[in-house]
C-alpha cells in the first residue's frame, strides 16, 4: 500500500539557516503529494501540494518539488525564523476518489534565536 | 481557508465511560470526512471515512462497535468511544473534504485520558 517515510527529528537549527526534511513515498500511480504544519497547540495546516511530476509547491518561503524518478517531496526553506518551530508532516493521496491522506510520522522543527 | 472546530478540545473520563467527539465543518460543506488518531511522537493513523449519509468505513483493526462514527449532515460527524479504556487515551483529529480530490481541512485535535 502506500506509505510515507519522513525523516526523523527532532531538528534544532539557528535562525536564518537552510532547511531540509526529506520526505520519499511508496504509492501506485499518480498520487498527489502534501506538506502539512501543526504549529503547538493548534491542528494541521495545509503548508504547500504539488499533484503531479516536477511540479513544486510553494507556500511562505517553503518549498519542494515532486520528483517521481526519486520518489521525493522534500520539504526546504531558504532561511527559517523562530517562528517556523513546529512539527512537519509529508503526506500523500492515492490517485482515484476521494481518498484519505497517508502521513509520515513527523519531524518537529526547533528555530533558536 | 475553510474552518474545521472540534469539541470538546480536551476530555478526562473514567474507564468504562462513553465519549462523544464532535467534528463541524463551519463554513463549507463536508462530503467526506476523516477521523485520525495520533499517538505521541507518532503519525496520525486513519480510523475510518464518513460519507454523509453513509455508513463510515473503517481502517483495518479498528473496532466499529468502540468507535461510533455519525456524519447526519453535511456540516458535521460525531465519534463516540464507547466504553473507553486507558488504552483509548489519545489524540483524535478529524480532517473534512468538500468532495472529489478537495483539499482536506483538519480539526484542532481532541486529546481524550481515560483514568
Amino acid at each position: 500500500g502506500n506509505s510515507v517515510t519522513q525523516m526523523e527529528g527532532p531538528v534544532t537549527l539557528s535562525e536564518e539557516a537552510f532547511l531540509t526534511i526529506n520526505c520519499t513515498y511508496t504509492a501506485t500511480g499518480y498520487p498527489s503529494l502534501f506538506w502539512y504544519v501543526q504549529y503547538p497547540g493548534e491542528g494541521l495546516q495545509l503548508l504547500l501540494k504539488a499533484t503531479k511530476a516536477d511540479d513544486k509547491g510553494s507556500n511562505k518561503g517553503f518549498e519542494a518539488t515532486y520528483r517521481k524518478e526519486t520518489t521525493s517531496f522534500h520539504l526546504e526553506k531558504g532561511s527559517v525564523q523562530v517562528s517556523d518551530s513546529a512539527v512537519y508532516f509529508c503526506a500523500l493521496r492515492g490517485s482515484s476518489g476521494n481518498t484519505p491522506l497517508v502521513f509520515g510520522k513527523g519531524t518537529r522543527l526547533s528555530v533558536i534565536a | 481557508g475553510a474552518v474545521v472546530s472540534q469539541h470538546p478540545s480536551r476530555v478526562i473520563c473514567k474507564s468504562g465511560t462513553s465519549v462523544k467527539i464532535e467534528c463541524r465543518s463551519l463554513d463549507f460543506q463536508a462530503t467526506t470526512m476523516f477521523w485520525y488518531r495520533q499517538f505521541p511522537k507518532q503519525s496520525l493513523m486513519l480510523m475510518a471515512t464518513s460519507n454523509e449519509g453513509s455508513k463510515a468505513t473503517y481502517e483495518q483493526g479498528v473496532e466499529k462497535d468502540k468507535f461510533l462514527i455519525n456524519h447526519a449532515s453535511l456540516t458535521l460527524s460525531t465519534l463516540t468511544v464507547t466504553s473507553a479504556h486507558p488504552e483509548d487515551s489519545s489524540f483524535y483529529i478529524c480532517s473534512a473534504s468538500g468532495g472529489q480530490q478537495e483539499t482536506q481541512y483538519f480539526g484542532p485535535g481532541t486529546r481524550l485520558l481515560v483514568l
